[in-house]
Formats: C-alpha cells, sequence, structure tokens
C-alpha cells in the first residue's frame, strides 16, 4: 500500500517557468511534509517542508502548498533553472512518532 | 559538501564475504538511520538509532547487522548477502529521535556478485 505518490515518473520544463511538482498521500495522520531533491550520485538534500498546520511556505525560489481536504501537496519551483534538474521526492511522517514515507520521485529536466 | 559522511563510495563483494559500511556525522545528532534505495525506487527505512541504541528495526534480515560504536558513528556489517541486496545504502541522521528533517549521506553503492 503505497501511502505517498507522486503520479509523474518525470517533467520538462523551460529555463525561468514554473515548475510544478504534485505529491498525493493517502494516511491522514501525516501531519510533516518534506521535498528532498536528489542528485545523480548523491543523496537526498532536504529543500523545504511544511506542517499541516500550514496551507504554505516559502523560501526563495521553492513554495510547497498543503491542501489537507485533498491529501495533496505541490512544489512549486519558480523560476525553474538548468541546475534544478534533478529527482524530486515527497514524503510524509507522523512527526515525533512515525516513520519518514518516500514517494517515487519526480524527475525535473529544465531545458535552457 | 555533505555533513553526513558514507564510506566506501563503491563496494563490490561476493555473497561469502564480510564487510562494513560506515557513516559519521559531526553535527551533534542523536538519531541516526540506515536507508536502501533501489533503482528508480524510494529510500526505504532499514533501522534507526536512537541515542546511540537500536530503536527501530524494520524486518530486515540478519544478514545485515547494524552498529552505533558512539554518538557520531553508525556502521552496518554485512555477510553473506544475496545479489537482490545490490543496492545504494543510504545514511542519514536528525537532531533528535523523530525530528525532521534528516540529513543524509552520499550513500554507498554495494554490487553484490
Amino acid at each position: 500500500d503505497q501511502q505517498v505518490k507522486q503520479n509523474s515518473p518525470s517533467l520538462s520544463v523551460q529555463e525561468g517557468r514554473i515548475s510544478i511538482l504534485n505529491c498525493d498521500y493517502t494516511n491522514s495522520m501525516f501531519d510533516y511534509f518534506l521535498w528532498y531533491k536528489k542528485y545523480p550520485a548523491e543523496g537526498p538534500t532536504f529543500l523545504i517542508s511544511i506542517s499541516s498546520i500550514k496551507d504554505k511556505n516559502e523560501d526563495g525560489r521553492f513554495t510547497v502548498f498543503l491542501n489537507k481536504s485533498a491529501k495533496h501537496l505541490s512544489l512549486h519551483i519558480v523560476p525553474s533553472q538548468p541546475g534544478d534538474s534533478a529527482v524530486y521526492f515527497c514524503a510524509a511522517i507522523i512527526y515525533q512518532g512515525g516513520k519518514l514515507i518516500f514517494g517515487q520521485g519526480t524527475e525535473l529536466s529544465v531545458k535552457p | 559538501d555533505t555533513e553526513v559522511t558514507q564510506t566506501p563510495k563503491h563496494l563490490v563483494m561476493g555473497m561469502t564475504n564480510k564487510k562494513s559500511l560506515k557513516c559519521e556525522q559531526h553535527m551533534g545528532h542523536r538519531a541516526m538511520y540506515w536507508y536502501k534505495q533501489k533503482a528508480k525506487k524510494p529510500p526505504e527505512l532499514m533501522f534507526v538509532y536512537s541515542y546511540e541504541k537500536l530503536s527501530i528495526n524494520e524486518s530486515v534480515p540478519s544478514r545485515f547487522s547494524p552498529e552505533c560504536p558512539n554518538s557520531s558513528l553508525l556502521n552496518l556489517h554485512l555477510h553473506a548477502l544475496q545479489p537482490e541486496d545490490s543496492a545504494l545504502y543510504l545514511c542519514a541522521s536528525s537532531q533528535g529521535p523523530g525530528d525532521q528533517p534528516q540529513h543524509f549521506g552520499d550513500g554507498t553503492r554495494l554490487s553484490i556478485l
């Protein structure tokens, strides 16, 4: 049973445009969500997170939106840059108790 | 620069060999984790150490044996592995048990012949 789903295996975006990566979850007990970026031959790097008490969190070019009623979160990257090309993992957890559950990942390609 | 250091970066071993993976962090984190990641799949949790004590074992086969000698070091001892154990093994740490985010190392790419 896949509790965290990223239904798009890949996404291609033009440099300077917006990248939107989506993530759905099934467990309503999840109360903290994170996005990680992974380059080939490197470990996942933490990008941004959001608590379930918020619906938006912003950090520079990266914004995460949470829609609890739809059990959906998204990561917006504006403007997209070629260096953003990587695999992006969405992850969810029941804070302070559970284990981190990752989605399957979305490979983002930003073309110059 | 990653603050969690894993060695070696690559390891090739036979099914009868014994080897160890090493992970080190100097951020003062008190929780450390081992994950396994197969190609095109997400990381999957194997073990969690909290304050140098094993707190979670996700039903991992006994051919994988974790060890936490001190608060900065985490080892994964490997013995009699199978070809299907070939994967990227990732170590992570967090400030305390259950705290987020977890900070990952670059992993050890393990191949079993």
